[in-house]
């Protein structure tokens, strides 16, 4: 099972409101990620967890908040966003290993109003 | 890691073989290529990677030549399935190190 699941699939929000993306992955891999991607761009790093610690921050806003509960969990806190932060958010999770290969998640499509 | 140059787009016949080319000049010697695909609106999906050797799985065959300086993703017999935006990318084998996705080859297979 290469499955990378991310709730919700779609999400609207306001610029005031707090919300958050979930991403889980039950194939053991100790390496998860968040990317972001914006429409006809590649897609762009934003967070790396390594053995649930947080071991690379792209200079990501204040407002956009990681957290990674336990190996299989990450979470994405969301809070006062701006229009320009509507894009693709992009789950992936790997082994850790040297030759790593990363399996994505089919992402969150986010509307900020 | 090395930057990688695709060609932005191309076309292929539904049935015929699609070649997909990377060149990746400034390639170290722990450096690995990786190649993923997005089809619209999905998350990326892994296809296969390698250093040195050619190789194939059920989904594709990577070429790599002998210098190392540029590759080839074949598709054996390409499907309207196919068409998606191929990523290319060059990575040195580490730990938990993100993948960075160069614009890519928007390939369209055609009827």
């Amino acid at each position: 099972d290469t499955e990378v699941t991310q709730t919700p699939k779609h999400l609207v929000m306001g610029m005031t409101n707090k919300k958050s993306l979930k991403c889980e992955q039950h194939m053991g891999h100790r390496a998860m990620y968040w990317y972001k991607q914006k429409a006809k761009k590649p897609p762009e790093l934003m967070f790396v967890y390594s053995y649930e610690k947080l071991s690379i921050n792209e200079s990501v806003p204040s407002r956009f908040s990681p957290e990674c509960p336990n190996s299989s969990l990450l979470n994405l806190h969301l809070h006062a966003l701006q229009p320009e932060d509507s894009a693709l958010y992009l789950c992936a999770s790997s082994q850790f290993r040297v030759t790593d290969t990363q399996y994505f998640g089919p992402g969150t499509r986010l509307t900020v109003l | 890691d090395a930057k990688t140059t695709q060609p932005p787009s191309m076309d292929c016949a539904e049935g015929r073989a699609a070649n997909l080319p990377c060149n990746h000049s400034t390639i170290s010697g722990n450096e690995y290529v990786y190649w993923y695909r997005q089809i619209h609106s999905q998350g990326p999906q892994y296809i296969i990677h390698g250093l040195k050797n050619n190789e194939t799985n059920e989904m594709a065959s990577l070429i790599i030549t002998e210098d190392r300086k540029s590759s080839t993703l074949i598709l054996p017999h390409a499907t309207l399935r196919d068409t998606a935006v191929y990523y290319c990318i060059v990575r040195k084998g580490s730990y938990g190190q993100n993948f960075v996705f160069g614009p890519g080859t928007r390939l369209s297979v055609l009827p």
